[in-house]
């Protein structure tokens, strides 16, 4: 089981938003501004797409963004696409572990 | 152009020892601190080690550790994952990742995974 807790699946249509939330506790999520979120399509590697809750990387399209209420973590995509369809993973910083931990990936469905 | 190309996967034997190689370009290699992650097929992502820039800080999960060494090489760029007692629920595929900025908990450059499978 996961540190983390993603919802298995969500959807929308193009040009909607979406958010995909992520659950920790008061050790990881919560206690720390060191969470990440990360895309995957299939059969490729990740890609970082929001760092230290809300940052987004050079390059990343600004439809994504980050934040925290909590000890819930959410990625919240706008105006989405078709290529945005993929899996999304968040990772935490844990004082529980000398490494982070992961959600257990999100699949995104675009409509 | 920062680049992460990992080798040494394959297949291998309930028992038996691979060592996975990452090889860095595009950036100061010694000035960052490196990771391995894994993701078993059809399943998320996992943390399996990581290694500060001048290898003064290792650490492993639990799962992989006294099995699995990481190490570097700053002169030749290298990045190294060394598995023995390898058990089915390690096949995988395994990523280098360079970690962010200095004291960061992101991974912000990953290469393209190196799949290991341990069979009999």
């Amino acid at each position: 089981q996961s540190a983390l807790t993603q919802p298995a699946s969500v959807s929308g249509s193009p040009g909607q938003s979406i958010t995909i939330s992520c659950t920790g506790t008061s050790s990881d999520v919560g206690g720390y501004n060191y969470v990440s979120w990360y895309q995957q399509h299939p059969g490729k590697a990740p890609k970082l797409m929001i760092y230290d809750v809300t940052n987004r990387p050079s390059g990343v399209s600004n439809r994504f963004s980050g934040s925290k209420s909590g000890n819930t973590a959410s990625l919240t995509i706008s105006g989405l696409q078709a290529e945005d369809e993929a899996d999304y993973y968040c990772s935490s910083y844990t004082r529980s572990s000398t490494l982070g931990v992961f959600g257990g990936g999100t699949k995104l469905t675009v409509l | 152009e920062v680049q992460l190309v990992e080798s040494g996967g394959g297949l291998v034997k309930p028992g038996g020892s691979l060592r996975l190689s990452c090889a860095a370009s595009g950036f100061t290699f010694s000035s960052y601190s490196m990771n391995w992650v894994r993701q078993a097929p059809g399943k998320g992502l996992e943390w399996v080690s990581s290694i500060s820039s001048s290898s003064s800080y290792i650490y492993y999960a639990d799962s992989v550790k006294g099995r699995f060494t990481i190490s570097r090489d700053n002169a030749k760029n290298s990045l190294y994952l060394q598995m023995n007692s390898l058990r089915a629920e390690d096949t995988a595929v395994y990523y280098c990742a360079r970690e962010g900025s200095s004291g960061s908990y992101y991974c912000d450059y990953w290469g393209q995974g190196t799949l290991v499978t341990v069979s009999s």
